[in-house]
């Protein structure tokens, strides 16, 4: 089946700076590839996701990009915030008969003030 | 809408008892994901649902779980019997189609000693 695998497990940043947090996949079949965000005690929540047909996507602080040929995916958070504070998994969706997300053990970002 | 609803939000229990775990997905909603949470494995699927069709239950543990959704607006997540390494947070999710954007419950921390 897939196999996300997610990098770095935690990550601490300066406020104001950038953050970046890869993943990497197995099935090259995969074309969806969504980002939820977890804060402490709360539900996971979709940020941003990407499909295959583009390679890249903004929403006003946050980016995706694809390389589907390398088949890795990142985010990306600039002028981070205290709030950007949370847990952050990727996903991607196999398809060996069923359509369904593998996510990848989520990266632990902090925020310096 | 209000949401995913999940119930009860806490469980403790002894080991070797029945455990009952329900979701009321959001309405016109098709799709049904029940999801693990521990810090060793991160977020696992157990099983999934559409249209209250069990399609996936592959990464179901063992006999002692079981899942059942006998209407669209219902499903249970069913232990027994409970072990203390069952002790995690589930999760109930839902989307209207396999690759749309999952609605997770609060979750329901499960405590099993």
């Amino acid at each position: 089946g897939e196999n996300v695998e997610q990098h770095p497990s935690t990550l601490s940043v300066q406020e104001g700076d950038s953050a970046v947090i890869k993943c990497t996949y197995s099935d090259s079949a995969s074309n969806y590839f969504p980002w939820y965000k977890q804060e402490l005690g709360k539900r996971p929540q979709l940020i941003i996701d990407i499909r295959s047909n583009v390679g890249e996507k903004k929403d006003q602080r946050i980016a995706v990009t694809l390389n589907k040929t390398a088949k890795h995916f990142s985010l990306h958070i600039t002028e981070t915030q205290p709030e950007d504070s949370a847990v952050y998994f990727c996903a991607a969706n196999t398809n060996f008969g069923n359509e369904k997300l593998t996510f990848g053990t989520g990266t632990r970002l902090t925020i310096i003030p | 809408d209000a949401g995913v609803i999940q119930s009860p939000r806490h469980e403790v229990t002894e080991m070797g008892q029945e455990v009952t775990l329900r979701c009321k997905p959001i309405s016109g909603h098709d799709y049904l994901f029940w999801y693990r949470q521990t810090m060793m494995r991160g977020l696992e699927l157990l099983i999934y649902f559409n249209n209250n069709v069990p399609i996936d239950d592959s990464g179901m543990p063992e006999d002692r779980f079981s899942a059942k959704m006998p209407n669209a607006s219902f499903s249970t997540l069913k232990i027994q019997p409970s072990e203390p390494r069952d002790s995690a947070v589930y999760f109930c999710a839902s989307s209207p189609g396999p690759l749309d954007e999952q609605y997770f419950g609060p979750g329901t921390r499960l405590t099993v000693t």
